[in-house]
């Protein structure tokens, strides 16, 4: 199993302020590594596809960097409906996939 | 616009076997996506996936949970499926079905609601 460590676990920002979450894979997965936002009681959504390309209605604020191994999402400019829990996905091996355990970005 | 959406008993006892439904509409099960997942949330937890279904049939499934879990298709109904035999309190999570968008296999951007499902001993 490819493994994706998150960090970090949890984060507090503000509106306005620039943050950043860390994906690491225990081996390369050929870009094929996505970020899908969650907010609770909700389905996750996708935000960025293959490491850097927006998904369509994401906001521009939103955006994907990385290769190899280690991944980051940044968002520029924190909103307040940004708030929520944040997971990497590898589809490198799909049919199959696995997950990060999640960013919760709080208030 | 497809649209997904899961369906089951909401609550189950160990040692039972859990079914679940995905229903698929705007669009066909057989033809519209390279292959539809399974894939859960246990309280407060993270992502799991529990195994994937091409509409030939073949089937992929997570190591952890192979010896208990079998997606099927029902291609009449436009629906796919999901048993869990011998369910622990451990199962007790919100069950998402979804599938890629592209030809690929690789962005989820097309999931359902989720549906609940808690296991009492």
């Amino acid at each position: 199993d490819i493994q994706l460590t998150q960090s970090p676990s949890s984060l507090s920002a503000s509106v306005g302020d620039r943050v950043t979450i860390t994906c690491r894979t225990s081996e390369s997965i050929n870009g094929l590594l996505n970020w899908l936002q969650q907010k609770p009681r909700e389905a996750p959504k996708l935000l960025i596809y293959a490491a850097s390309s927006l998904h369509s209605g994401v906001p521009s604020r939103f955006s994907g960097s990385g290769s190899g191994t280690e991944f980051t999402l940044t968002i520029s400019s924190l909103q307040p409906e940004d708030f929520a829990t944040y997971f990497c996905q590898q589809t490198y091996t799909s049919p199959a996939m696995t997950f990060g355990q999640g960013t919760r970005l709080e208030t | 616009q497809l649209q997904l959406q899961e369906s089951g008993p909401g609550r189950a006892k160990s040692s039972e076997t859990l079914s679940l439904t995905c229903a698929v509409s705007g669009g066909s099960i057989s033809t519209s996506r390279f292959y539809w997942v399974w894939i859960r949330q246990s309280p407060g937890k993270g992502l799991e996936w529990i195994g994937s279904l091409y509409y030939s049939g073949t089937t992929y499934y997570n190591p952890s949970l192979k010896n208990r879990v079998t997606i099927s298709v029902d291609s009449s109904k436009n629906q796919f499926s999901l048993t869990v035999k011998s369910v622990t309190v451990a199962d007790t999570a919100v069950y998402f079905c979804a599938s890629p968008s592209d030809s690929g296999g690789y962005f989820f951007d097309d999931w359902g609601q989720g549906t609940l499902v808690t296991v009492s001993s």
